[in-house]
């Protein structure tokens, strides 16, 4: 079945640690994003990419980094965590055209202790 | 770039009574504009969207109406039921956004039975 998929679904993990927050799609979409949502409920675009070897910055500045190397991947790594980057991070994908929806992830649930 | 508004933050209705929710947006170039439905713990998904080209859009209870000169978009959902409750968001999209998602801020919905 195509879907966006994310691993891990929670993490909770120490400061200073290095993590990468997985995320694969079956969609066949060329355009992947990776939103923060805070508890508060809104979503903030923190990165995006139009396709293989293409990588952007969203609209909230983040410290954390994206690749694309493959079409349906496009994972999030955190070189050093802090407490400060506790959130939930989900990922979407959509075609590449201006008039079409972004297909969400389950989203990863990240603490920093 | 685009800025989309949305109100209002909280919304508590009985249960049968009618929701209404409304966004507006700044770029009037914006030419797509859906409306997710988040429920607790999960992902946000597309309940209803509308192009520029059309006025208003309806699903069964759910519509969505659109107002080009005064920039702004509505949801509208009749007959209200407990599990309407959940966190709406609207969004808009134009080619100045680079076709991204641009999000309200997000509305919670109480539907008390």
């Amino acid at each position: 079945e195509a879907d966006i998929y994310q691993t891990p679904r929670y993490l909770v993990i120490g400061t200073g640690k290095k993590i990468t927050l997985e995320c694969s799609q079956t969609m066949g979409h060329d355009k992947m994003y990776w939103y923060q949502q805070d508890p508060g409920m809104e979503l903030h675009l923190i990165h995006y990419s139009y396709g293989v070897n293409s990588t952007e910055k969203g609209d909230l500045s983040s410290e954390s980094t994206v690749s694309r190397i493959r079409t349906e991947h496009f994972p999030l790594t955190l070189e050093s965590a802090r407490p400060s980057h506790t959130s939930q991070y989900l990922c979407a994908s959509s075609a590449d055209t201006v008039n079409t929806e972004a297909f969400f992830g389950q989203g990863t649930r990240l603490t920093v202790v | 770039g685009e800025n989309v508004e949305q109100h209002p933050s909280t919304l508590s209705v009985q249960e049968g009574d009618s929701a209404v929710i409304k966004c507006t947006y700044s770029d009037s170039a914006s030419n797509y504009f859906p409306w997710y439905k988040q429920e607790l713990g999960k992902r946000p998904q597309l309940i209803i969207d509308i192009r520029s080209n059309v006025g208003e859009k309806k699903d069964q209870r759910i519509a969505v109406t659109l107002n080009k000169t005064a920039k702004h978009f509505s949801l509208h959902i009749t007959e209200t039921q407990p599990e309407d409750s959940a966190v709406y968001f609207c969004a808009g999209n134009t080619y100045r956004s680079q076709g991204n998602l641009i999000f309200g801020k997000g509305t919670k919905l109480s539907v008390k039975p």
